[in-house]
């Protein structure tokens, strides 16, 4: 059975820290992984993977797959209140997409 | 703008109506999908519509209908027979090449049988 583990599930840390979300998976067909931010409503798209070991970067994110041990990770440094959201990795196998449960991040001032 | 435009953004249901969740994109995207999200839990596939006329169950479809008469929309309804309706319901489209380049989602519906 295709699945998608999230870990932590909910993380507290203060503004500035630099925190770490996990991703694992074990899909058939593996495409691509792709992780999003949802704060109130609507997912909004981060970062999409395909190619292990090269990160991407948006500013103080960034993003690493590895297709070998089958995960990744988000890194978020200086964090900011505004960084505080649920975190959703979806790892892509044939025409759909393997949703995680989320890492719900909340940074306090 | 283009963009998917989900409504209402609050619904309230009594046990045994069937309630539809409306669906509607301008960015000409061929697929089309409803997911629903429960609390700790992801993100769970109950239909998608590749083209036009054509709909396939996900994961999670009994107690769901959908129909795709036009391109533009994707209408969900939750009929009496779903036991938990409770939740929030997010549309999503894509191009063909979903996979690649991902989705691009709705504000969602949040539902709440009363």
């Amino acid at each position: 059975e295709d699945k998608v583990v999230q870990s932590p599930l909910s993380l507290v840390v203060h503004e500035g820290d630099t925190v770490t979300l996990n991703c694992s998976y074990e899909v058939t067909n593996f495409r691509s992984l792709l992780w999003y931010k949802q704060e109130k409503k609507a997912p909004t798209f981060l970062f999409m993977l395909t190619s292990s070991g090269i990160e991407k970067k948006s500013g103080r994110l960034s993003s690493i797959l590895d297709k070998k041990e089958l995960f990744s990770i988000l890194n978020i440094t200086a964090t900011q209140t505004g960084d505080s959201a649920v975190y959703l990795c979806a790892v892509a196998h044939g025409q759909n997409f393997v949703f995680g449960p989320g890492t719900r991040l909340s940074v306090l001032p | 703008d283009g963009g998917i435009t989900q409504s209402p953004k609050y619904l309230f249901r009594k046990e045994g109506q069937n309630v539809t969740l409306s669906c509607e994109q301008n960015l000409n995207h061929d697929a089309m999908y409803w997911y629903r999200q429960d609390p700790g839990q992801g993100l769970r596939l109950i239909y998608y519509s590749q083209i036009v006329n054509d709909f396939q169950k996900g994961d999670i479809a009994e107690g769901y209908s959908v129909s795709r008469e036009k391109k533009e929309s994707f209408p969900l309804t939750v009929t009496s027979a779903q036991k938990n309706p409770t939740a929030f319901y997010l549309c999503a489209s894509s191009t063909d090449h979903s996979t690649v380049y991902g989705y691009t989602f709705g504000s969602g519906t949040r539902l709440t049988v009363v």
